[in-house]
């Protein structure tokens, strides 16, 4: 049973149009990603954050921004939604305090931007 | 810096062959190992882990030992079923300091045929 929660799971939406991705867990999880998932499958780090109020850019450069207010909720929003930004987008989250190093993966949304 | 190499996919097998699926690593000290399965459509499962030399993760038919000397972890399975059919990927995390990402592998389709 999953305890990190992505909505939506399908999402098909206009140029220009502004979307937020939501992810939430309750695990109480200190440390939360974002990855992109090409259709080669594989992932990059687009976002992360250790904590509330710290996000920090990943890997590759995305025109997608995070948030993480509470602990356990880590939006992603684009602003102004294009045809390049259509790909599958993975949350996950990981507790290091108890020395768990994995991480605890979302279903995904798979965003198609026409 | 670290990084996971991972046998190149795809990889097709009848119902009941022997599976391996090759990962090499390059890391700092000791990481903790990982492998990850994702069904289509779904997000990333951990399906089994090792966080030192010589320990063996199974789960589910599958095992993979963490060898130091060889710098390997590779993932194998004596009689693979249909329903495990999905695309595999090994990651490693590095212990201590302020790092907390996984790295991942390009990820290996494993199909099998009935």
């Amino acid at each position: 049973e999953a305890d990190i929660y992505q909505t939506p799971r399908y999402l098909v939406i206009g140029t220009g149009k502004k979307i937020t991705l939501e992810c939430s867990q309750t695990m109480g999880h200190d440390k939360m990603y974002w990855y992109q998932q090409d259709p080669g499958m594989e992932l990059h780090l687009i976002h992360y954050s250790y904590g509330v109020n710290s996000t920090e850019k990943g890997d590759l450069s995305s025109e997608s921004t995070v948030s993480r207010i509470r602990t356990e909720h880590f939006p992603l929003t684009l602003e102004s939604a294009r045809p390049s930004h259509t790909s599958q987008y993975l949350c996950a989250s990981s507790d290091t305090l108890t020395g768990t190093y994995g991480y605890t993966f979302g279903s995904g949304t798979r965003l198609t931007v026409v | 810096g670290n990084s996971v190499t991972q046998m190149e996919g795809p990889v097709t097998l009848s119902e009941e062959a022997f599976l391996t699926i090759n990962c090499t690593y390059t890391a700092t000290g000791y990481p903790s190992l990982f492998w990850y399965v994702q069904y289509p459509g779904e997000g990333l499962q951990l399906l089994l882990k090792a966080t030192k030399a010589d320990d063996k993760g199974s789960n589910k038919g599958f095992e993979a030992t963490y060898r130091k000397e060889t710098t390997s972890f590779h993932l194998e399975k004596g009689s693979v079923q249909v329903s495990d059919s999905a695309v595999y990927f090994c990651a490693l995390s590095p212990l201590g300091g302020s790092n907390y990402k996984l790295t991942f592998g390009k990820g290996t389709l494993l199909t099998v045929n009935p």
